[in-house]
């Protein structure tokens, strides 16, 4: 089973600022068959980025994913106030089953 | 629109048995696998089973094996997850999700539902 894990655990950040949230792989990601999600309170997961960089539908271009292997990047390019969330990352390269990373809050300075 | 409603959920004493729902539609159900994933209260994401587009292959998370079951009517657009000896670590919302596809096989979960709360307490 790959195990992700995500860091930091929590971000304190103000509108307007870049984001970078890290996704470590316990074994390559092959194909880059990675996921992010975002997910409000009180709210479903909603999906932003597929196959490591494919922003899925819907979904502005400030949110872009990069990486491969172990290491994966999510980067926001400019914090609007509706980005402040938990994020999750999840593989789908070995599975069953399907993993996800213990979450990244990011919020309001 | 695709729509995933969940439905099914409350109290339920440990050792007992619930059964969730998952009413689909805006999609061809039948050529979509379907997912449930839960999330405890406050913790993160944990998949928990998967059924094929067809219903002819099932997967479970090792920590439901055994105790939960996955099915689907494609013709009512369903899909459902029996649920026995619940223990209290099964307390969570349980999600219905779509699945993605890369390459033939199912990956990301593109649409959600908004999920029901299963509470098992005495």
């Amino acid at each position: 089973e790959i195990v992700l894990t995500q860091s930091p655990g929590t971000l304190s950040l103000s509108p307007g600022e870049r984001v970078t949230l890290s996704c470590r792989a316990s074994q390559s990601v092959s194909s880059s068959y990675l996921a992010w999600y975002q997910q409000k309170p009180g709210q479903a997961p909603r999906l932003l980025i597929y196959g490591a960089s494919s922003r899925a539908t819907g979904i502005p271009d400030r949110f872009s994913g990069s990486g491969s292997g172990t290491d994966f990047t999510l980067t926001i390019s400019r914090l609007e106030p509706e980005d402040f969330a938990v994020y999750y990352c999840q593989q789908y390269s070995s599975s069953p089953p399907w993993t996800f990373g213990q979450g990244t809050k990011v919020e309001i300075k | 629109e695709v729509q995933l409603v969940e439905s099914g959920g409350g109290l339920v004493q440990p050792g007992g048995s619930l059964r969730l729902s998952c009413a689909a539609s805006g999609f061809t159900f039948s050529s979509y696998s379907v997912h449930w994933v839960r999330q405890a209260p406050g913790k993160g994401l944990e998949w928990v089973s998967c059924i094929s587009s067809r219903g002819d292959n099932k997967f479970y998370a090792d920590s439901v094996k055994g105790r939960f079951a996955i099915s689907r009517d494609n013709a009512k657009n369903s899909l459902s997850l029996e649920m026995n000896s619940l223990r209290d670590e099964d307390t969570a919302v349980y999600y219905c999700a779509r699945s993605g596809y890369t390459n033939g096989l199912p990956s990301h979960f593109d649409y959600w539902g908004q999920g029901t709360l299963v509470t098992v307490s005495s």
